[in-house]
């Protein structure tokens, strides 16, 4: 049982260029979450689907966008990649549609904008 | 979002002691508290978490209090190990929204031979 798997788990982009994070989910979890982790902050929230078909903006969600393809998959695209975007991501998944406590995290992507 | 707020950014405890983590949140309107462990290089993990109805809930060697008097939430670690070694951090959910799941920066708890 893998969890939530997310690829790939480093890239090094150059400012402008387009990438998309794919995550899929094994535990038949309604809502997923893209987050990214800067240091000495708390995770941030991207965007995040609470059912298959539907996703909404998180707390940053300039410059990304993101697709639930399916209930397992949900990719966060960068259309084009700034500096500022150099973070780690960290997808994660949860059972009911509307979020308590636990979640389940990924082992994050690691992505650097030159 | 509201703030969540650890005391101490970095907490070093003898290998087989206790450990205290302390958290301040700032909305008195939270419903859930949760701790989560991230170690090195890997996704945060879940611990434990409690309602705002409770003051107390224990786990497998940890148990959180949460005081909503003075609005501070904490986790004790019994007999850290080695293992235990990892940044913790606390989140408030102040409703069902993944948007009201605010997450604090984080405390390196480093054990110590």
């Amino acid at each position: 049982n893998a969890g939530v798997t997310q690829t790939p788990k480093f890239q090094v982009l150059k400012t402008g260029q387009s990438m998309t994070l794919q995550c899929a989910q094994d535990m038949n979890h309604n809502s997923m979450y893209w987050y990214r982790q800067d240091p000495g902050m708390g995770l941030r929230l991207i965007y995040y689907s609470a059912s298959e078909g539907t996703t909404d903006k998180g707390e940053v969600p300039n410059g990304y966008n993101v697709s639930r393809l399916n209930k397992r998959e949900f990719s966060l695209r960068l259309e084009s990649a700034a500096p500022s975007q150099t973070s780690v991501y960290f997808c994660a998944s949860s059972g009911g549609t509307r979020v308590t406590g636990e979640l389940f995290f990924g082992e994050g992507s690691r992505l650097t904008v030159l | 979002g509201e703030s969540v707020g650890l005391h101490l950014p970095t907490l070093s405890v003898q290998e087989g002691d206790n450990s205290i983590i302390n958290c301040a949140y700032s909305n008195s309107a939270s419903d859930y508290f949760i701790w989560y462990k991230q170690e090195s290089g890997k996704g945060p993990q879940f611990i434990i978490d409690i309602r705002s109805n409770m003051d107390k809930r224990q786990g497998q060697r940890v148990t959180v209090l949460l005081n909503k008097t003075v609005k501070h939430l904490s986790l004790q670690i019994a007999a850290t190990q080695p293992g235990d070694s990892a940044v913790y951090f606390c989140a408030e959910n102040l409703g069902g929204s993944a948007r009201q799941l605010t997450f604090g920066s984080g405390t390196q708890l480093t054990v110590l031979p």
